[in-house]
Parts: structure tokens; C-alpha cells; sequence
């Protein structure tokens, strides 16, 4: 039963900078690309980043490139999300999703939140 | 970016009734097309991929259909555990984009 735990949000001034952790179980985690996803208070999904199985590949949103780093460490079975000069509309529910061949998002973690106010 | 749109944003419903909601791709995404439900509070969960194809566990009352620009996603006899938002999602290019989502209330 594939299971994954997101960690790491927080309240954190604007210019600030968070690590996101998402603990993965219960699939072969190097076999899979990764992404995160997220989702403002009361608004719409926002797919952020993803990454390859062996970390070959990384690709990012418009809307965070330069800010925002996806990494991910096989032998840990952990996907993390380096967010850096974070801003007001970085505020969201950020949640790790297990991305398939076809790119679509077949498991989710239940997504930690990212507050940004001074 | 290929804009996805969703119609209707927000639909009142009864138990019972034939549910549709259609998504529209501002360019041709042939059937790379996937449905999510999410429940409030609740991470989304996937419904269907590949315009068509019932994921793995998800009741036969859902169903999808369409390819090129315009799809949609019908429940056949709405349930009282199907009271969600819906979101579309393209899988045909990078940046990944998602419909606005479609609110399915009683």
C-alpha cells in the first residue's frame, strides 16, 4: 500500500526558507518519478515540480523556478522540496504525489502547509 | 501553457442524478486527460487517467470520455459520498495544468 508523509511546513516570513520532506512507503520509491503539487486556501491545484527516478531530470513551474529546488535521496526512500525567497502567493497546502509513466498522479500524501506573513 | 477549463465551477445535485462536468484544453491533448475528486480537508485523489481508464478501486458509476480538446466526466447515479470538487489535469506537455475544479454539492 503505497504511503506518503509530507513534513516540514510552517509559518515562515516572507524572504524566508523551508525544507519539505515527503516519506515515502509501501512501493519501490526509486522506481518512480516524483512531484509536488500545491494548493492556495480555497483555490485550485498548481502542479510545482517533478522529478526522474534517478534524479536525472528535474522541471519546475514558471512561478518558482530560480526559488525552488526538488531533490529527492532513493536510499532514504524521501522526496524534498527546498523553497527559498518565499513570498506571500507561495502560501499553500504543498503535497508530494507519486507521478506515473503517463504523468499522472495516482497517490498523494495528505500535504503539509506553508504560511508566508510577516 | 495549455489553459484547461472546467464547466460548470459549482453544480446543486440530488441522489440519484446523472452528474457531467466537461473540461476543455486550449489546444489538442489527444487522451492525455486525468480526473481527480477531493474531498474538503482531503488530499485529491485520482478518478481517471487516459480520458477513459477507471483507476484501480474507484466505483463504475464514474466514467470519462473525449479526446482532442473536449472531455468529460460523468457520474451515473450520484451518491452522497461523491459530494467533492472535481479537477481535470493534462498530462500532454509540461507545465502539468489543471482545470479550475467543478464543486458537486446536494
Amino acid at each position: 500500500q503505497v504511503h506518503l508523509v509530507e513534513s516540514g511546513g510552517g509559518l515562515v516570513k516572507p524572504g524566508g526558507s523551508l525544507r519539505l520532506s515527503c516519506a515515502a512507503s509501501g512501493f519501490s520509491f526509486s522506481d518512480y518519478y516524483m512531484t509536488w503539487i500545491r494548493q492556495a486556501p480555497g483555490k485550485g491545484l498548481e502542479w510545482v515540480s517533478y522529478i526522474s527516478s534517478s534524479s536525472t531530470y528535474t522541471n519546475y513551474a514558471d512561478s518558482v523556478k530560480g526559488r525552488f529546488t526538488i531533490s529527492r535521496d532513493n536510499a532514504q526512500n524521501s522526496l524534498y522540496l527546498q523553497v527559498n525567497s518565499l513570498r506571500a502567493e507561495d502560501t499553500a497546502v504543498y503535497y508530494c504525489a507519486r507521478q506515473t509513466g503517463d504523468n499522472y498522479f495516482d497517490s498523494w500524501g495528505q500535504g503539509t502547509l506553508v504560511t508566508v506573513s510577516s | 501553457d495549455i489553459q484547461m477549463t472546467q464547466s460548470p465551477s459549482s453544480l446543486s445535485t440530488s441522489v440519484g442524478d446523472r452528474v457531467t462536468i466537461t473540461c476543455r484544453a486550449s489546444q489538442s491533448i489527444a487522451s492525455y486527460l486525468n480526473w481527480y475528486q477531493q474531498k474538503p480537508g482531503k488530499a485529491p485523489k485520482l478518478l481517471i487517467y487516459a480520458a477513459s481508464s477507471l483507476q484501480s478501486g474507484v466505483p463504475s458509476r464514474f466514467s470519462g470520455s473525449g479526446s482532442g480538446t473536449d472531455f468529460t466526466l460523468t457520474i451515473s447515479s450520484l451518491q452522497p459520498e461523491d459530494i467533492a470538487t472535481y479537477y481535470c489535469q493534462q498530462s500532454y506537455s509540461t507545465p502539468w495544468t489543471f482545470g479550475q475544479g467543478s464543486k458537486v454539492e446536494i
